[in-house]
């Protein structure tokens, strides 16, 4: 079974600056990891997902994430952030060697962006 | 880009009355899920559906809820007799794989208020 640790519940940014939401997970066999993102009154809509190969990903929006094995985290960077960004942003988790369940999800952590 | 479509977006019961939700999944989509979240909480994982059976369901999914595809189109999560803690915004997924790896569309959500 998989878990996702989004220790932050709420992040407060100023606009224009920088922004990490942090993801940890735990899993005994390897994973699958994705951010979704919520808008206000709107579905979960895919942000990035990282399957294999170079660990940092680049996702729609202007974000990324990096996969760190060792850590055991995903943290989701944008280097500049826009009043738009605010919402709920979500990381998930699959067992790559697949299951029908589907995502393991964190609590969120809710952005706001602050002018 | 075609979407997935949840009916209504917000419905109001009695505890102890049935409940159905509907959803339209992306139309060459053949891999279906029904998620849900508290208020404050995380989404968590009700019941996947493939060629007219559950894949896999968790211990949420008990005998108050079913899943059915009754025509070619629809996807619908029922509860039988709802109760208070049955209240949460229900996302409808698809995905035209069963790989984890895929990612999942999810629709808007339903949220369902219990009284």
């Amino acid at each position: 079974a998989q878990s996702v640790t989004q220790l932050d519940s709420q992040v407060p940014v100023f606009e224009e600056a920088p922004v990490e939401l942090r993801c940890n997970y735990s899993s005994s066999v390897s994973v699958y990891l994705f951010w979704y993102v919520q808008y206000p009154n709107q579905g979960l809509q895919l942000l990035l997902k990282y399957l294999s190969g170079s660990t940092l990903v680049k996702g729609i929006n202007g974000f990324e994430a990096e996969f760190n094995k060792s850590q055991t985290s995903f943290h989701l960077r944008k280097p500049s952030v826009h009043i738009s960004d605010t919402a709920e942003y979500f990381c998930a988790v699959s067992a790559s060697g697949g299951g029908a369940d589907g995502l393991t999800f964190g609590k969120g952590t809710h952005l706001i962006i602050q002018p | 880009e075609p979407e997935v479509t949840q009916t209504p977006s917000h419905q109001v019961t009695q505890m102890g009355q049935e409940v159905i939700l509907r959803c339209v999944p992306i139309s060459n989509h053949l891999y279906f899920y029904w998620y849900r979240q508290i208020l404050g909480q995380k989404v968590e994982f009700l019941v996947s559906f493939y060629n007219n059976e559950i894949s896999e369901k968790s211990e949420i999914f008990d005998d108050q809820f079913s899943v059915e595809r009754p025509d070619g189109s629809n996807f619908t999560l029922k509860i039988r007799s709802t109760k208070l803690e049955d209240s949460a915004m229900y996302f409808c997924a698809s995905s035209n794989s069963p790989n984890s790896y895929s990612p999942l569309h999810f629709g808007n959500g339903t949220r369902l208020t219990v009284t």
